[in-house]
């Protein structure tokens, strides 16, 4: 199972909306509304902050948005702040035999 | 509060052996999948190894087949990864995790650091 596809590093400016892909297959990311997003901050455990495609914790802010169009999910962050600086990975359900799919991570800058 | 709160990581010589250890609290563990995912120091994120809330479905990442056994104990609200004939690509910080819904994890542990070198 390969990881899913996301670019190296985004970056934005304080105030702006960014937006992270996540390229998967129709075997993962295009056969299932399971794709979730992550958070994790230098030195930190990652944090859940999207699950079944555009679903919110409680507790994450709703500047954190998800969606899905046919294998690339994508997660949209509005109104950059500089916390917002992390490194985010995808996570989607797969019909092969692993529990699930990570991808290769995207590092945010904020400017 | 849901907690995770592993231990058993530690520095071992290539091909020796090491009983990672995750308390859990907080929540029903014997109603979750639990799992555990590694990361290697700058790298992403790996599923290394579930096992359903009964025992009665594992899985094992391919790297690792063979070199793992994944094990809870409900009674305890524990679960346990022996991981045999360790590798220097087996260094990495293994983080006890708790399943949620289909293919995503809700709760992580702070992980215990595995590093393997003669």
């Amino acid at each position: 199972q390969s990881a899913l596809a996301q670019p190296a590093s985004v970056s934005g400016s304080p105030g702006q909306s960014i937006t992270i892909s996540c390229t998967g297959t129709s075997t993962d990311v295009g056969g299932y509304k399971y794709v979730s997003w992550y958070q994790q901050h230098p030195g930190k455990v990652p944090r859940l902050i999207i699950y079944d495609v555009n679903n919110r914790p409680s507790g994450v802010s709703n500047r954190f948005s998800g969606s899905k169009s046919g294998n690339t999910a994508s997660l949209t962050i509005s109104g950059l702040q500089a916390d917002d600086e992390a490194d985010y990975y995808c996570g989607s359900y797969t019909s092969s035999s692993t529990p699930g799919v990570f991808g290769t991570g995207t590092k945010v800058t904020v400017l | 509060e849901v907690q995770l709160v592993e231990s058993g990581g530690g520095l071992v010589k290539p091909g020796g052996s090491l009983r990672l250890s995750c308390a859990a609290s907080g929540f029903n563990f014997s109603n979750y999948v639990m799992h555990w995912v590694r990361q290697a120091p700058g790298q992403g994120l790996e599923w290394v190894s579930s096992i359903s809330g009964t025992s009665s479905h594992f899985y094992y990442a391919e790297s690792m087949k063979g070199r793992l056994t994944i094990s809870r104990d409900n009674g305890k609200d524990s679960l346990y990864l022996q991981m045999n004939k360790l590798r220097a690509e087996d260094t990495a910080l293994y983080f006890c995790v708790r399943g949620h819904g289909y293919g995503s994890v809700d709760y992580w542990g702070q992980g215990t650091l595995v590093t393997v070198s003669s």
